[in-house]
């Protein structure tokens, strides 16, 4: 699997706009750029996904590089539900079915 | 829509023992996947099913086992359990032929092998 890379963690005052990064300079083609997050003592909850142009939705952005080597995702407003751990997965687009590999990821901290 | 539910919620075994976790997946969904999540790491893949088969399978050992019943819920069966094995054990189902899209997680099982 594609690998990806991401800081171990990251701050933001609420109500700022947060930028989580991510580089994935291996993807392929065929790769979609997910991002799931995973709240304290829950399992990962979906968050976004793209594969080549910008992607907006009720809980996120996500601006993808033109290269495709890294993408961000983007918090608007951070509130202190957004702290988390945001994992940046690549995902093979093909048919049937896939796995998702999960790094590190980013741990979110939100300061009141 | 009750999403992925998830059972037991904690479980406490002793080395040696066998265990059976049970998942019941999004309502409409036909793929569960499972995933091991060890403390302060990322979650790690240990199989799927779909259609009562096990399609992919991750780096984890026979000891390792599962099922899928026809209405798609699964169980995860772990024989001579380690002290390693404990962990939170993760249901995430999906929609096989959307295999691209997102997958959603149940709220775990947290298992302590003592």
């Amino acid at each position: 699997d594609a690998k990806t890379t991401q800081p171990n963690s990251m701050e933001s005052n609420e109500e700022e706009p947060v930028h989580l990064p991510c580089n994935h300079s291996t993807i392929s083609g065929t790769d979609y750029i997910h991002w799931y997050r995973q709240l304290p003592s829950q399992g990962p909850e979906y968050v976004i996904h793209g594969l080549t142009s910008n992607v907006n939705n009720r809980m996120a952005s996500l601006a993808i590089a033109e290269d495709r080597k890294s993408s961000t995702l983007i918090l608007h407003r951070a509130t202190l539900r957004d702290a988390a751990v945001y994992y940046c997965i690549l995902v093979y687009s093909g048919a049937g079915s896939y796995q998702l590999t999960f790094g590190k990821g980013t741990k979110l901290s939100v300061i009141p | 829509d009750a999403g992925v539910t998830q059972s037991p919620t904690h479980l406490i075994k002793t080395r040696g023992q066998q265990v059976t976790l049970r998942c019941s997946p999004k309502s409409g969904h036909d793929t569960v996947s499972w995933y091991q999540q060890a403390l302060g790491q990322g979650p790690q893949f240990i199989f799927q099913y779909y259609e009562e088969e096990e399609r992919q399978r991750g780096n984890f050992p026979d000891r390792f086992s599962g099922h899928q019943f026809p209405n798609y819920s699964s169980e995860l069966n772990v024989n001579a359990l380690l002290l390693g094995d404990s962990a939170l054990y993760l249901c995430a189902s999906s929609f096989y032929a959307r295999s691209s899209y997102e997958q959603y997680f149940g709220p775990g099982t947290r298992l302590t092998v003592t």
